[in-house]
């Protein structure tokens, strides 16, 4: 079975300044995705951005980028000049494409933002 | 945009009463999921729905069970709730492409007194 597992529970940043969360996984399988999910307090919980195993290149979506390591099976998730509104809940997920888009999520990192 | 609303956001409930959280999406998608929150834990999966009346057990499906009877809308149901079942509920959807993204909806927080 596959595992997600995000070891920082909380993590806080100052106001601009640049924040990573971790995320590793494990599994035998060779093409998959991997995602970030936001959970703003008391909003739903948003997608942040997506990353398939076969592409090499990290994605990038405005201020979020991932640093994938398939071979260290590693997806962490870098926030570039942080801002109120970043504070959540991060949950990091993956789905194999045998999955059917059943999500296996991380124990979420709490984020808070230092103004 | 696509909206996954839940009925109920905040539930108070008796041991042993039989509740249901009820499901709407709006856009037609084919999967739907209930997972549940708690901290610590994440999400877990409860029950997943690929189709009308059709189902699949996620990873901790103990004593709840789920109906589609309709495309757009999944309910969950806790036979006989109890109160380790107090929790966060999450509904979500997707349109069954792989790697497509799951629409979640806000949330049903269920406490079991």
């Amino acid at each position: 079975a596959q595992t997600v597992t995000q070891s920082q529970p909380e993590m806080s940043v100052q106001e601009a300044e640049t924040v990573t969360l971790s995320c590793t996984y494990d599994t035998s399988e060779s093409d998959y995705y991997l995602f970030w999910y936001k959970q703003p307090p008391s909003r739903q919980m948003i997608l942040v951005i997506r990353q398939e195993a076969y592409k090499q290149q990290n994605a990038t979506e405005n201020r979020f980028s991932v640093n994938f390591q398939k071979a260290a099976k590693s997806f962490s998730l870098k926030i570039s000049d942080s801002q109120l509104g970043d504070a959540a809940m991060y949950f990091c997920a993956y789905v194999s494409n045998f999955g059917n888009e059943k999500l296996t999520f991380g124990t979420g990192t709490r984020l808070t933002i230092i103004p | 945009d696509v909206k996954v609303t839940q009925s109920s956001r905040y539930l108070v409930k008796r041991t042993g009463e039989k509740v249901f959280l009820e499901c709407v999406q709006d856009m037609d998608h084919e999967n739907m999921f209930w997972y549940r929150q708690d901290p610590g834990l994440g999400l877990r999966l409860i029950y997943f729905s690929y189709d009308v009346k059709m189902k699949e057990k996620g990873d901790i499906p103990e004593g709840y069970s789920v109906s589609r009877e309709k495309k757009e809308r999944f309910s969950l149901i806790l036979e006989s709730a109890s109160t380790n079942q107090t929790s966060m509920y999450l509904c979500a959807c997707g349109r069954g492409a792989w790697g497509n993204t799951i629409y979640f909806g806000e949330g049903s927080w269920l406490t079991v007194v």
